[in-house]
């Protein structure tokens, strides 16, 4: 069975720059969640999808950071401006229940 | 406000012996605790878990223990071996996961 796919694995972009991070769940996977995680932290939910809809995003600050789940499978995050606070890695996780999530490799993302 | 607390940040145990990692929680809502284990470069991989309704949980070499009254659970691994060594978060769910900060664990030869 294939794993949580996450692309790019690594970028490196200046402040005030977009950038966008793609994710592909477990396939049959209804739920879908973005994390971050900044260095010698653990990760921090930023927003769960089940199916198309949103179910929590309370922590994604939604002034720059964006994300979408289109047919219900593949997701992106965006950022747009990034801020040097930015820097971090972003997990992709899916579950078929909320207590054993399968995580991608992440993106680790540098803003200079 | 950290609601999963691992306050030791590494942590060095001799090969064939036991580790013992451990987690304090503040939120009494938590219905489920995980261990998740990470390597570098790679993503958290689901290791084990405990329902608040027991106090005790075990797969092979790895035991989870849950103290409810001391909002306190640990992972014991026995023995332990090189491939442990791997940063190891302690995780609470009360609808959505809250992680704490992790802890370094070296298997030393």
């Amino acid at each position: 069975e294939a794993g949580v796919a996450q692309s790019p694995r690594y970028k490196i972009i200046e402040k005030r720059q977009s950038v966008a991070f793609w994710c592909n769940p477990i396939s049959g996977h209804a739920t879908l969640y973005w994390y971050q995680q900044i260095l010698g932290q653990g990760p921090k939910l930023l927003i769960q999808f089940q199916n198309n809809g949103v179910v929590d995003d309370s922590q994604l600050p939604k002034d720059r950071f964006s994300a979408e789940r289109l047919k219900g499978v593949d997701s992106t995050l965006k950022i747009q401006p990034a801020k040097l606070e930015d820097s971090a890695v972003y997990l992709c996780a899916s579950s078929l229940e909320v207590h054993e999530q399968y995580f991608g490799p992440g993106t680790r993302l540098t803003v200079t | 406000d950290q609601q999963v607390k691992q306050n030791s940040p590494s942590l060095s145990v001799q090969e064939g012996r036991i580790s013992i990692l451990n987690c304090d929680y503040t939120n009494s809502m938590f219905d489920y605790f995980l261990w998740y284990k990470k390597y570098p470069a790679e993503g958290p991989t689901f290791l084990i878990s405990i329902s608040s309704i027991k106090d005790k949980n075990e797969d092979g070499r790895f035991t989870v223990f849950l103290n409810k009254s001391a909002k306190h659970l640990s992972l014991h691994i026995v023995p332990s071996q090189p491939g442990d060594s791997a940063v190891y978060f302690c995780a609470a769910s009360a609808g959505k996961i809250i992680f704490g900060k992790g802890t370094r664990l070296h298997i030393l030869p």
